[in-house]
């Protein structure tokens, strides 16, 4: 499985675009890059997934270059309720067993 | 629709006890998976049951064991609980569907375990 490297906590504001980027140097052919959002006392939640260029849904976009050693989480247009932490996976889709990082957290000031 | 639940939301226990803790997955999904989150950091695997079957399992001693009964429904148990133990104990779930489709695991909001 291929290890995963993204910052430990980042600060925005409301109303603005928030990027994270994840580090996944020995990524596989196989592999698909998947993230999730946890608040607090709560389960994950699948945000997004993608194996290369840009996927886009009504919650955010997913960046991926063409090495696919990195890619990038973009929120549009955050609010205090983004507040929490983000998870960036690396895997193949068909192994349930997912593997999870420390993730960043995210701080959404007013 | 009911998604993941869990039961309980919370749980006291003492060293050495067992505990026992309970999911039922969201309707239409056949594949539990059970997760130990450790304060301040990320969900760990425990194991995967599907058609009544552990089919996969992570780095966790034998003292975890689990369950998956015919309504696809979950126990996870715990003997000899340690103070390492406690944690928040997630449970997911997922249909497993033929081919390359990805399986998206749907998350319940745990069950808080503390062990004194």
């Amino acid at each position: 499985l291929a290890k995963t490297t993204q910052p430990i906590s980042m600060d925005s504001y409301e109303g603005q675009e928030v990027n994270i980027t994840c580090s996944h140097n020995n990524i596989a052919t196989n592999d698909y890059i998947t993230w999730y959002q946890q608040f607090p006392s709560q389960g994950p939640r699948f945000i997004i997934q993608g194996y290369k260029t840009k996927v886009t849904n009504e919650v955010a976009s997913l960046f991926i270059p063409a090495d696919r050693k990195s890619s990038t989480l973009s929120l549009p247009r955050v609010s205090l309720s983004d507040t929490a932490v983000y998870y960036c996976l690396v895997g193949d889709p068909r192994d349930d067993k997912i593997i999870f990082g420390k993730g960043t957290r995210l701080h959404i000031l007013p | 629709d009911a998604g993941v639940t869990q039961s309980p939301t919370h749980l006291i226990k003492t060293r050495g006890q067992q505990v026992t803790l309970r999911c039922s997955p969201k309707s239409g999904h056949d594949t539990v998976s059970w997760y130990q989150q450790a304060l301040g950091q990320g969900p760990q695997f425990i194991f995967q049951y599907y058609e009544e079957e552990e089919r996969q399992r992570g780095n966790f001693p034998d003292r975890f064991s689990g369950h998956q009964f015919p309504n696809y429904s979950s126990e996870l148990n715990v003997n000899a609980l340690l103070l390492g133990d406690s944690a928040l104990y997630l449970c997911a779930s997922s249909l497993v569907v033929a081919g390359d489709s990805y399986n998206e695991q749907f998350f319940g909001p745990g069950t808080r375990l503390t062990v004194l």
